[in-house]
């Protein structure tokens, strides 16, 4: 079936300093990719819209020069948080649209960012 | 845009069945996902409805009312592990962007 690796699955990092989130779509070609950012005791929230060979189309609020997404080819898809925060502290989660309705969109595994 | 509504939380003991409800309200319609997400960890694929009914799955079934915008998702013979959140998600746009609700959180009791 469809797999999207995601790593790392959990980072520390220093406030200022950025961080980077790779997906990669190990069996498909993944022309979409979308970011999603979820709080404790909260639901996924949609950040962006990561295509292959064109800018990402970021949803109301998401600030793009600090969360920059690069759609580099058809199986990789990063998001880099930019002079992190402790506000950013959150589990961030990548997913692609699935290989059929039936299999539903294909999520990464997560990756947990604590900013100190 | 889209609105999504669903219960916070519900309580069952083992064995029991929940139903969760979820209505909805989108620019166009492909579609409804139901995912279960157990907490620090991806979601994980329940179900996809795209046409009025129910669709059994184990014991799991979800059920769509695209008139009224409507969705349900029945839990049978429930069981400590099913203890987790579930996700509502209409599909807006073929293969488009999803949107989730808010999520229902199912705790199961001894």
């Amino acid at each position: 079936g469809a797999v999207v690796s995601q790593h790392p699955s959990w980072v520390i990092c220093k406030s200022g300093t950025s961080v980077k989130i790779e997906c990669r779509s190990l069996d498909f070609q993944a022309t979409t990719m979308f970011w999603y950012r979820q709080f404790p005791k909260q639901s996924l929230m949609l950040m962006a819209t990561s295509n292959e060979g064109s800018k990402a189309t970021y949803e109301q609020g998401v600030e793009k020069d600090k969360f920059l997404i690069n759609h580099a080819s058809l199986t990789l898809s990063t998001l880099t948080v930019t002079s992190a925060h402790p506000e950013d502290s959150s589990f961030y989660i990548c997913s692609a649209p699935g290989q059929g309705a039936r299999l539903g969109y294909t999520f990464g595994s997560g990756t947990r960012l604590t900013v100190v | 845009g889209q609105n999504i509504d669903q219960p916070t939380e519900m309580t069952a003991t083992e064995g029991a069945i929940v139903q969760i409800n979820c209505t909805y309200q989108t620019s166009g319609f492909n579609g409804l996902f139901w995912y279960q997400q157990h907490a620090g960890e991806a979601p994980t694929f329940l179900s996809y409805n795209v046409l009025d009914g129910l669709e059994e799955k184990g014991r799991f079934s979800s059920f769509l009312s695209r008139s009224k915008g409507y969705s349900y998702l029945l839990l049978k013979e429930l069981q400590m592990k099913d203890s987790a959140s579930y996700l509502c998600a209409p599909l807006a746009d073929s293969w488009g962007k999803l949107q989730f609700g808010a999520g229902t959180q199912v705790v199961v009791t001894p």
